[in-house]
């Protein structure tokens, strides 16, 4: 798997966009980015993935640029229930890929 | 409920019993998989199954079983518990795009 690496944590005001960044450098041609979120004493929630176009979900948008290095979660209007550890990671596409979640960014939503 | 449920949420035991941790999903994915969550540590993969009748061990499967008969239940059997299992539990299946769907967890005390 890719190692990816994500500032330990992030502060965003409520009702303002929150933008996620991580870095991939070395991810390989048939791996995609996937992101997840834990908040506190839940289990992991999937909020979106991608190869190398952007998406946009109900949840978030993912930009993943160009050389595919890089890539930015962004929750649109971020909202206390935002407030979570967020992972990116690097996987190929196949089914059994176990998930190995890093330190991720711990994203406080400030009132 | 549609979605994927784990039982019991809670649980407490004394060190040597069995116990079985129970695992059910609604969407008949194929894959399914086992983790485990300390303080300090990300998800550990104890063990993975690509359908019914086939598993197969993850990074820290020692001290566990696991059956699957039927494409959506995979149970986990601590077959004499110990201290170190003292955990949370996360049970996962994968969706069509490779994408985990996370249960909320079983937090298992070992006295």
């Amino acid at each position: 798997d890719a190692k990816t690496t994500q500032p330990p944590s992030m502060d965003c005001a409520e009702g303002r966009a929150a933008n996620l960044p991580c870095n991939h450098s070395t991810i390989s041609g048939n791996e995609y980015v996937y992101w997840y979120r834990q908040i506190h004493s839940q289990g992991p929630q999937y909020i979106i993935h991608g190869l190398k176009n952007n998406e946009t979900n109900e949840m978030a948008s993912l930009i993943i640029t160009e050389d595919r290095k890089s890539s930015t979660l962004i929750l649109p209007h971020a909202t206390l229930r935002d407030t979570a550890v967020y992972y990116c990671i690097v996987i190929s596409n196949f089914g059994n890929e176990k998930l190995t979640f890093g330190t991720g960014t711990r994203l406080t939503i400030i009132p | 409920d549609a979605g994927i449920t784990q039982s019991p949420r809670y649980k407490i035991t004394e060190t040597g019993r069995q116990v079985t941790l129970m695992c059910h999903q609604t969407w008949s994915h194929s894959y399914m998989f086992w983790y485990r969550q300390d303080l300090g540590h990300g998800l550990r993969l104890i063990y993975y199954s690509a359908a019914a009748d086939i598993t197969d061990k993850g990074e820290v499967p020692d001290g566990y079983v696991v059956s699957r008969s039927k494409t959506e239940n995979f149970p986990l059997t601590l077959e004499s518990a110990t201290r170190s299992q003292t955990s949370v539990y996360f049970c996962a299946s994968t969706g069509e795009y490779n994408e985990q769907f996370f249960g909320p967890g079983t937090r298992l005390t070992v006295l």
